[in-house]
């Protein structure tokens, strides 16, 4: 089974500076995605950004960026230039990337809390 | 596009009472997952509905059932409820296994 672990259950970051949150996983599987997800108090999970395993390259969008390291099995969240909207629950997920008996269900993290102060 | 809708937002049911949730699936998706956010938690699987059919199960007891409609549409039903089963269940929608998963906001259940 695999498992999903946020050991920062919360973080705090200046508006306009540069936070990173952590992650790390456990898996035996050679092929998946992982995701990070923002929760706002609002409740719905927001996609944030996508990784997929077979590729190198870290994935990029806007503002957020991760650090993909397999062999670690790290998967940290930067976001640059913090905006006051950013503030919510971070949570990291895993996704098999075969069928099968995983049929796209999403392991989560426990969550990180992001507070941005203006 | 009205994404993924769940009802009600909020409920308050006594302990042993049954509960029924409803989701509807964003447009164009037929594959509808169910999940337990109990507060200051990450979401835990409950069950994903494809094609009418329970096609795979999180670890939870039987007294969790649901149901998907010829339109794709789903029910989360709990029985005899306990004071844990208090959180938030939300819906996640997507096109097979393989594409991203579109949530809800959630329905908040409180058990008293």
């Amino acid at each position: 089974a695999q498992t999903v672990t946020q050991s920062q259950p919360e973080m705090s970051v200046q508006e306009a500076e540069t936070v990173t949150l952590s992650c790390t996983y456990d898996t035996s599987e050679s092929d998946y995605y992982l995701f990070w997800y923002k929760q706002p108090p609002s409740r719905q999970m927001i996609l944030v950004i996508r990784q997929e395993a077979y590729k190198q390259q870290n994935a990029t969008e806007n503002r957020f960026s991760v650090n993909f390291q397999k062999a670690a099995k790290s998967f940290s969240l930067k976001i640059s230039d913090s905006q006051l909207g950013d503030a919510a629950m971070y949570f990291c997920a895993y996704r098999s990337a075969f069928g099968g008996t995983s049929y796209g269900k999403l392991t989560f993290g426990q969550g990180t809390i992001l507070t941005v102060h203006p | 596009d009205a994404g993924v809708t769940q009802s009600p937002t909020h409920l308050i049911k006594t302990r042993g009472q049954q509960v029924t949730l409803r989701c509807s699936p964003k447009s164009g998706h037929d594959t509808v997952s169910w999940y337990q956010q109990a507060l200051g938690q990450g979401p835990q699987f409950i069950f994903q509905y494809y094609e009418e059919e329970e096609r795979q199960r999180g670890n939870f007891p039987d007294r969790f059932s649901g149901h998907q409609f010829p339109n794709y549409s789903s029910e989360l039903n709990v029985n005899a409820l306990l004071l844990g089963d208090s959180a938030l269940y939300l819906c996640a929608s997507t096109v097979g296994s393989y594409t991203e998963a579109f949530f809800g906001q959630g329905t908040r259940l409180t058990v008293v």
